[in-house]
């Protein structure tokens, strides 16, 4: 079975400009999480999304947002970047995110903000 | 605002010793917990996940959970330089969809 795969894998993006990131879940899987990990914060949580319906959402501006499609892929999108924004974007898929279910992880999106 | 609290380290091991990780949470009503190893530059990867009081091992690996002090451990047996990696606590409340991670603690195995 194929993992959760992630795109782009490396990003360069300049202030102001906005992006979206792709992540297709384990087939199979309805629930996709999406994490921003920074050395200064860890990994925190932004939100997480079960048939094509956002269900939680982390302490995040609404300039990060995201989507899921009926065939359970997902895509987040940042508006007008900011230097802080430069992450790990982390993408993780569940059967049905259930709070004592395994994720599994992409492999994840490096974006830097120029 | 939930918390997980760990000991970023290092932690330094010599081969063959035992590495006890430490992770304590703020959210009482926390239900399951869980350990992730991260390699630089690659994702997490659940290796242990516990549910109630007690211990659980799974090979080298023991996880102990204690709710009335809200601390989650880990312990390595028989330490290896491939255990050398980041370590994350992370937790979920009841009804919730959301993992809320520590920071991570840098395991060192010195050969």
């Amino acid at each position: 079975k194929a993992g959760v795969t992630q795109t782009p894998r490396y990003l360069i993006k300049t202030r102001g400009q906005q992006v979206t990131l792709s992540c297709s879940p384990i087939s199979g899987h309805r629930s996709v999480s999406w994490y921003q990990q920074t050395p200064g914060q860890g990994l925190q949580f932004l939100f997480e999304y079960f048939s094509e319906t956002q269900r939680n959402k982390g302490n995040f501006p609404g300039r990060f947002s995201g989507r899921q499609f009926s065939n359970s892929r997902s895509e987040m999108n940042v508006s007008t970047l900011e230097l802080g924004d430069s992450a790990l974007y982390l993408c993780a898929s569940s059967l049905e995110g259930h709070n004592n279910e395994k994720l599994f992880f992409g492999s994840g999106t490096q974006l830097s903000v120029l | 605002q939930k918390e997980v609290e760990q000991n970023s380290g290092p932690l330094s091991v010599p081969e063959g010793a035992i590495a006890s990780l430490n992770c304590t949470y703020s959210d009482r009503g926390s239900q399951s917990f869980f350990w992730y190893r991260q390699y630089s530059g690659k994702s997490p990867e659940l290796i242990m996940s516990i549910y109630s009081n007690g211990d659980k091992e799974d090979g080298r690996f023991t996880a102990q959970l204690n709710k009335a002090s809200q601390y989650v451990s880990l312990l390595i047996r028989d330490s290896q330089p491939s255990d050398s990696a980041t370590y994350l606590c992370a937790v979920t409340g009841a009804g919730s969809y959301q993992l809320t991670f520590g920071k991570g603690t840098k395991l060192s195995v010195i050969p």
